[in-house]
């Protein structure tokens, strides 16, 4: 079965870029999709189809998805950015998440 | 505004059967599919299962094929799962979501609702 690998977590600065990658083969052929979840709440989708920004979330949030690695890029990190984010991509028509990386901003 | 609400959820022995119901409102249920996501407190998401705008197209994870059944409604703008012989590793929220794309089985899911809890228990 498919599988996406994210790294369990990630720390960056308040005002600094945070990268999360997602790795899978060849997840450059398929789209991927980002999902962020703070505690206690559903997740929301700030990335879909690799790049594109639903309404309402910043522009700080851009992604990227190329060979084998898909990467959400937060810039100017913000303290309210600090949660668990999914990346999701298909296939053979199951849909597959990563692990979830939790996003600390210290 | 899009809204989905989950119910059904609760506490039950292994083996039992149980109904869970997602009600949506604020868009046009039939022009898109919908999915069945759950997480186990404090782990990651788990696609469950996924139907499209008309029932046509089905899909199920491995670990519930056979025992789950997703079925929806579009006359009452709902969405359901069937879950029978339940187990222990059945525990988890179960999320309703809808696909950002309309008539797309497959893509990204742009509203969650809040979940409904499921605890397989003796």
């Amino acid at each position: 079965s498919y599988e996406l690998t994210q790294p369990p977590s990630v720390s960056v600065s308040p005002g600094q870029t945070a990268s999360i990658t997602c790795s899978g083969d060849r997840l450059g052929d398929k789209y991927a999709h980002w999902y962020q979840q703070r505690p206690g709440q559903s997740p929301v989708l700030v990335i879909f189809q690799d790049s594109q920004r639903p309404s309402g979330i910043p522009g700080r949030f851009s992604g990227s998805n190329s060979g084998n690695t898909a990467t959400l890029t937060i810039s100017g990190t913000q303290a309210m950015d600090e949660a668990g984010y999914y990346c999701q991509a298909w296939d053979s028509r199951i849909a597959v998440f990563g692990g979830g990386t939790k996003l600390t901003v210290l | 505004e899009v809204q989905l609400v989950e119910s059904g959820g609760g506490l039950v022995q292994p083996g039992r059967s149980l109904r869970l119901s997602c009600a949506a409102s604020g868009f046009i249920f039939d022009d898109y599919a919908m999915h069945w996501v759950r997480q186990v407190p404090g782990k990651g998401l788990e696609w469950v299962s996924g139907i499209s705008w008309n029932s046509d197209n089905i899909g199920y994870a491995d670990s519930v094929k056979g025992r789950f059944t997703v079925s929806r409604d579009n006359a009452k703008n709902a969405l359901y799962l069937q879950i029978n012989s339940l187990r222990p590793e059945d525990t988890a929220l179960y999320y309703c979501s809808k696909v950002a794309l309309r008539i797309t089985m497959a893509g990204a899911f742009d509203y969650w609702g809040q979940g409904t809890l499921v605890t397989v228990s003796s």
